[in-house]
C-alpha cells in the first residue's frame, strides 16, 4: 500500500472551510483514496473516496491532484462536531481488504 | 439502519479467563475484519473474512481466534487473555473488498486485562 503523509494537526474556525492535506507521491494507478475520520474514539466514520476524478458527497469534496500524488479533503463549513482525526488512506484492496491507518491529522474546529 | 454491532462495549475481567467479543452486521455483507488501536501504534488489522467459512490472518493475529459461521457474525475469541491484548477493539464489515466500497465500523469494545 502506499505511504501517505498528513500533518500532525490542524486548527479551523467554525463555519469557515477545512483543507485537509494528504500526500501519497508513491501511489500507484489502480490504488484508491480513502478519507476516514475519528471522532474521539469512536468507531472510524467513512468520508469518501475517489481515484483520479474530484468527489464530492454530503459530508465533504475530495480534490486529487493529476498525477495523483496528492490529496486534500475539504470540508466546505466546518462545525465543533467536525472535530476529529482525520486519515488518508491510499488502498488497493487485494491485500485482505485492510486498511492501514496512519497517524492521521487532528482537525481543532475552533468557534 | 444499516451498523456493526458490538457487545460488549467495555470489559474489564482478568488474565487468562476466556472472553468472546461479539459483531453482528445488517447489511449481509460479505466482508469482515477486526482491527485492534493502540496509543502510537494506530489501528491494525487483526482477523479477517472473506465470506461465511473463510478466514485469514491480518497483521497481528496472536492470541486471538475468530469464526465466521454466518455471514452476519464475526466473533473475535481470546482463549486466554493477557494484559497486552488491552486495548480498543473494532469490528468492520463491507462488501467483497474488490468492489471498491468503504467499510463499515462498529462503535468499539474497550477491553482491559489484569
Amino acid at each position: 500500500d502506499a505511504k501517505t503523509t498528513q500533518p500532525p494537526s490542524m486548527d479551523c474556525a467554525e463555519g469557515r472551510a477545512a483543507n485537509l492535506p494528504c500526500n501519497h507521491s508513491t501511489i500507484s494507478g489502480n490504488e484508491y483514496v480513502y478519507w476516514y475520520r475519528q471522532i474521539h474514539s469512536q468507531g472510524p466514520q467513512y468520508i469518501i473516496h475517489g481515484l483520479k476524478n474530484n468527489e464530492t458527497n454530503e459530508m465533504a469534496s475530495l480534490i486529487i491532484t493529476e498525477d495523483r500524488k496528492s490529496s486534500t479533503l475539504i470540508l466546505p463549513h466546518a462545525t465543533l462536531r467536525d472535530t476529529a482525526v482525520y486519515y488518508c488512506i491510499a488502498l488497493v484492496y487485494n491485500q485482505g481488504g485492510k486498511l492501514i491507518f496512519g497517524q492521521g491529522t487532528e482537525l481543532s474546529v475552533k468557534p | 439502519e444499516a451498523q456493526v454491532t458490538q457487545n460488549p462495549r467495555y470489559l474489564i475481567t482478568v488474565t487468562g479467563k476466556k472472553l468472546t467479543v461479539t459483531c453482528s452486521q445488517n447489511m449481509n455483507h460479505e466482508y469482515m475484519s477486526w482491527y485492534r488501536q493502540d496509543p502510537g501504534l494506530g489501528l491494525r488489522q487483526i482477523y479477517y473474512s472473506m465470506n461465511v467459512e473463510v478466514t485469514d490472518k491480518g497483521d497481528v493475529p496472536e492470541g486471538y481466534k475468530v469464526s465466521r459461521k454466518e455471514k452476519r457474525n464475526f466473533p473475535l475469541i481470546l482463549e486466554s487473555p493477557s494484559p497486552n491484548q488491552t486495548s480498543l477493539y473494532f469490528c468492520a464489515s463491507s462488501p467483497p473488498p474488490g468492489v471498491n466500497q468503504p467499510q463499515h465500523f462498529g462503535d468499539g469494545t474497550r477491553l482491559s486485562i489484569l
